[in-house]
């Protein structure tokens, strides 16, 4: 079994800043299998990237994704204020423990 | 546009079997190339991957679950189903069903999701 694990717990950043968010696989997967999820309170995830780079119908161009082997980065390039919420990885049936974004 | 809607009890009693629907709108459950999966979320923790079923009837369940679940396809009414059974108040949680979606060199990912119903297991 892969464990996904997510650093940092917590980001703290303001509004227009540059957000790195990192997920590491305990073993190298397939890039083509890793995805990430946005998810607000109340609210269901929402898929952002998928196959490590590509970002999913509707998503905007300041999402970004990257990585290969065991490393992989989400990359919100400015942050606006919607963007402020929990993000997971996952590989196939695996999910990272999830990264909390908060307004600093 | 798909759409995923949960249905289901509540409130399980311990010991008790917790059953859960998906019902499937704008699209058919039965088109091939996807897989239909239940997720759930503890009251503030991550999400835990349950099982999935193909169209087809074909399982593959969570291995720390496995002798517990059941998901089941009914093709007619467009849905699919869950049943977890000896619940305990772990299994308390947020209950997704979502749409796997196959991609180019074997991407894998979740792309439609229900909104979510929570069951709690409480006497």
């Amino acid at each position: 079994e892969i464990v996904l694990t997510q650093s940092p717990g917590t980001l703290s950043l303001s509004p227009g800043e540059r957000a790195t968010l990192s997920c590491r696989a305990s073993q190298s997967v397939s890039s083509s299998y890793l995805a990430w999820y946005q998810q607000k309170p109340g609210q269901a995830p929402r898929l952002l990237i998928y196959g490590a780079s590509s970002r999913a119908t509707g998503i905007p161009d300041r999402f970004s994704g990257s990585g290969s082997g065991t490393d992989f980065t989400l990359t919100i390039s400015r942050l606006e204020p919607e963007d402020f919420a929990v993000y997971y990885c996952q590989q196939y049936v695996s999910f990272g423990q999830g990264t909390r974004l908060e307004i600093k | 546009q798909l759409q995923l809607q949960e249905s289901g009890s509540g409130l399980v009693k311990p010991s008790q079997t917790l059953s859960l629907t998906c019902a499937v709108s704008g699209g058919s459950i039965s088109s091939g190339g996807y897989s239909w999966s239940w997720i759930r979320q503890p009251p503030g923790k991550g999400l835990e991957w349950i099982g999935y079923i193909y169209h087809s009837g074909s399982t593959y369940y969570n291995p720390s679950l496995k002798s517990r679940v059941t998901i089941s396809v009914d093709r007619s009414k467009n849905q699919f189903s869950l049943k977890l059974s000896s619940v305990t108040a772990a299994d308390t949680a947020v209950y997704y069903c979502a749409r796997g979606s196959y991609g180019d060199y074997g991407a894998y990912y979740f792309d439609y999701w229900g909104q979510g119903t929570l069951v709690t297991v409480s006497s």
